[in-house]
């Protein structure tokens, strides 16, 4: 199957300080690739739909402000968590469907989120 | 109401049952359907999709049932490395719903 890879895996981080996730599409191009959240116990909420070369997508109820979304290249789509604070902890984990426009989707690892 | 609702258990099973495991969804347009499974603190991994004419995988059998908006999983012998979280997904290309899973342990 296709390999969505995200890094970092875990993060802790001071309040108040921004996070970088990364999403990367190994072995094809994704021109979407989705955002999701998702806190203990809890199924997966999308938060924004990423669109290369475009705004991101986001849904109700997600600051775009907070959630940065970046999808410069084809293979690659940037979640930032700016000014974290403890509520924003939680497990982030970004899919692209393959082949595009398909249905199945491929989830990267999952980053675990802290804010301390 | 969720557009997709499943019961979130647990079930805890002992090896060798047989559990099933229901889902509804609200939304009529939704066009796609697949049974996720979620390790703890992993992602989530396609189990399978699931047909309306109804599909099987060695152990496992699922069914959709467009006209109730009704989804299941059947698993058979259940083993061990069957515990799990399993979420109920719908939706379309733009965009997926997940189930709020259910949480299934097998007990030896």
């Amino acid at each position: 199957g296709a390999v969505v890879s995200q890094h970092p895996s875990w993060v802790i981080c001071k309040s108040g300080t921004s996070v970088k996730i990364e999403c990367r599409s190994l072995d094809f191009q994704a021109t979407t690739m989705f955002w999701y959240r998702q806190f203990p116990k809890q199924s997966l909420m999308l938060m924004a739909t990423s669109n290369e070369g475009s705004k991101a997508t986001y849904e109700q109820g997600v600051e775009k402000d907070k959630f940065l979304i970046n999808h410069a290249s084809l293979t690659l789509s940037t979640l930032t968590v700016t000014s974290a604070h403890p509520e924003d902890s939680s497990f982030y984990i970004c899919s692209a469907n393959a082949p595009p426009g398909g249905t199945e989707a491929f989830f990267g690892q999952g980053t675990r989120l802290t804010v301390v | 109401r969720k557009e997709v609702e499943q019961d979130p258990g647990p079930f805890n099973v002992p090896e060798g049952a047989t559990v099933a495991f229901n889902c509804t969804y609200s939304n009529s347009a939704s066009q796609s359907f697949f049974w996720y499974r979620q390790d703890c603190r992993k992602e989530p991994k396609l189990l399978m999709s699931v047909y309306s004419s109804g599909n099987e995988d060695g152990r496992f059998t699922a069914q959709l049932n467009r006209a109730s908006q009704y989804i299941s999983l059947l698993i058979r012998d259940s083993k061990l490395s069957d515990s799990a979280t399993y979420l109920c997904v719908g939706g379309s290309a733009r965009q997926l719903t997940f189930g709020s899973g259910t949480q299934l342990t097998v007990l030896p």
